[in-house]
C-alpha cells in the first residue's frame, strides 16, 4: 500500500523567506506526482504534475523536484508572500491510477 | 465558463438518513472521483468513474453509492449505514488516465454534517 507522507505539518516563515515542502512516499513505482494547493475550506488547485520520467518542473516562482528511487518530491516557492499562506498537498498516482494522498503542510507566511 | 461545481456547499443530516451530494462538470472529462477529507489527514477515494455507466469503489466505498447515467454527473450517496459521515466530500474530474494530461480538477467542496 502507498503511504504518502508530508513533515512538516504546519510552518511559518515572514514574507519573503523561500519555502521548502517535503513529500516522502513509501513506494518507488509511480505514474506521477502531483503537488496541489488548497485554501481554507475550498477545493484543490493543481499547481504542477510531475510525470515518473522527470526530474523536476518549474511554474513561475514554484519548483517540484522528483526522486522516485529515494521515494522523496520536494515543492520549492521561492520569495514567499502572504498570498501563499494555504495547505499544499502531494499526492502519487500509483500504476492502478488511483491517488494516494499526503496530509499536506500548512503554510503561514507573515507579512 | 468551465469547471466543477458541487451542491450544496453545506449540508446537515439527521442520523439514519440517506443524504445525496451533486457534482456537475463541464470540461468535457470522461473519469469523475469522489473523495473525502478529514481533519489532519490526506483525502481518501471513495468512488470513481472512468467512462458513463460505469464506476469501481475506492478505498473507503462503504456507506456510500454513486451512479454515472452521465458523463457531466456524478451524484454521490451517503447512506445510514456509513458510520462516521462528518466529512469534506471533494468531486474531481479528469481526461483518462494513461492519456498524458490526466491532472484533477476539484470541485469547491461539500461539508457535511451529521446532527
Amino acid at each position: 500500500k502507498q503511504e504518502v507522507t508530508q513533515i512538516p505539518a504546519a510552518l511559518s516563515v515572514p514574507e519573503g523567506e523561500n519555502l521548502v515542502l517535503n513529500c516522502s512516499f513509501t513506494d518507488s513505482a509511480i505514474y506521477n506526482l502531483q503537488w496541489f494547493r488548497q485554501d481554507p475550506g475550498k477545493g484543490l488547485t493543481s499547481l504542477l504534475l510531475i510525470q515518473s520520467s522527470q526530474r523536476e518542473q518549474t511554474s513561475g516562482r514554484l519548483n517540484a523536484s522528483l526522486d522516485k528511487s529515494s521515494g522523496r518530491s520536494t515543492l520549492y516557492i521561492a520569495a514567499s508572500q502572504p498570498g501563499d499562506s494555504a495547505t499544499y498537498l502531494c499526492a502519487v498516482r500509483r500504476n492502478d491510477y488511483k491517488l494516494s494522498f499526503g496530509a499536506g503542510t500548512t503554510v503561514t507566511v507573515r507579512a | 465558463d468551465g469547471g466543477i461545481t458541487q451542491s450544496p456547499k453545506y449540508l446537515f443530516r439527521k442520523e439514519g438518513q440517506n443524504v445525496t451530494l451533486s457534482c456537475e462538470q463541464n470540461l468535457n472529462h470522461d473519469a469523475m472521483y469522489w473523495y473525502r477529507q478529514d481533519p489532519g489527514q490526506g483525502l481518501r477515494l471513495i468512488y470513481y468513474s472512468q467512462i458513463v455507466n460505469d464506476f469501481q469503489k475506492g478505498d473507503i466505498a462503504e456507506g456510500y453509492s454513486v451512479s454515472r447515467e452521465k458523463k457531466e454527473s456524478f451524484p454521490l450517496t451517503v447512506t445510514s449505514a456509513q458510520k462516521n459521515p462528518t466529512a469534506f466530500y471533494l468531486c474531481a474530474s479528469s481526461h483518462p488516465v494513461g492519456g498524458g494530461e490526466d491532472t484533477q480538477y476539484f470541485g469547491p467542496g461539500t461539508r457535511l454534517t451529521v446532527l
